[in-house]
């Protein structure tokens, strides 16, 4: 069984429209996260969730929201799509924190936007 | 922000040889860690360091940390074809701070 898997792999969409990209964990972890990987590999926070907190990332645009159903589910939706969204999110996920900060993250295998 | 930065941006090296990865980052840490990112694919953790440590293997790693210098370095030795990726370091500051990733050490091993 995929620990951490996301949907859809690809997404080629037009400027404008809303989309969703869904991510579930299996491992019982009590938190997940969005991460976006641009054109140049740089991997960037969007969000964290955990069963007690939504952390948002100040920078990302209110046209994102993540929507989790249960811990085992993090939902990413895209509204108003722009050409700047193209890139690569991941999901991840890790168990609650611990004294000694977070610890490792398990990672989905990605979802590829592209925006036209 | 970022916080960690990995050097060099890209290393090309002989299957058999060593390849050594350096990350350096700017705040105080509780733990640092590595991925392993293969092309098209999720990120794999390699490794975790806590503050306290200073070196640890696992295998063919061996990582360092230097919190005096906020500074990393990643050896993998006796490298071979299939460790081409590219390798992040990722900082864990404060409580439960999402990690922040370096902008990665593309690594490519020619057989």
């Amino acid at each position: 069984d995929t620990a951490v898997s996301q949907t859809p792999k690809y997404l080629v969409t037009q400027m404008g429209n809303d989309k969703s990209i869904k991510c579930e964990q299996n491992l019982g972890h009590d938190t997940m996260y969005w991460y976006k990987q641009d054109s140049k590999k740089f991997l960037k926070i969007m969000f964290s969730y955990n069963n007690k907190e939504l952390i948002i990332n100040e920078t990302v645009p209110n046209r994102f929201s993540p929507k989790s159903p249960d811990k085992a589910h993090l939902n990413l939706h895209i509204n108003s799509l722009e050409l700047g969204d193209s890139a690569v999110y991941f999901c991840a996920s890790s168990q609650e924190y611990r004294a000694g900060g977070i610890g490792e993250l398990f990672f989905g295998e990605g979802s590829r936007l592209t925006v036209l | 922000s970022q916080q960690g930065e990995e050097d060099p941006q890209a290393l090309s090296i002989q299957e058999g040889e060593n390849a050594t990865m350096n990350c350096s980052y700017k705040t105080s840490i509780n733990n640092l860690q590595w991925y392993r990112q293969n092309s098209g694919r999720g990120l794999v953790h390699l490794i975790l360091i806590r503050s306290n440590e200073r070196e640890k293997h696992s295998g063919r790693l061996r990582v360092t940390l230097d919190t005096s210098k906020k500074s990393s370095s990643l050896l993998i030795t006796a490298s071979r074809a299939a460790d081409t990726a590219s390798y992040f370091c990722a900082t864990a500051i404060s409580g439960n701070t999402p990690l922040v990733f370096g902008k990665g050490t593309r690594l490519s091993v020619i057989a």
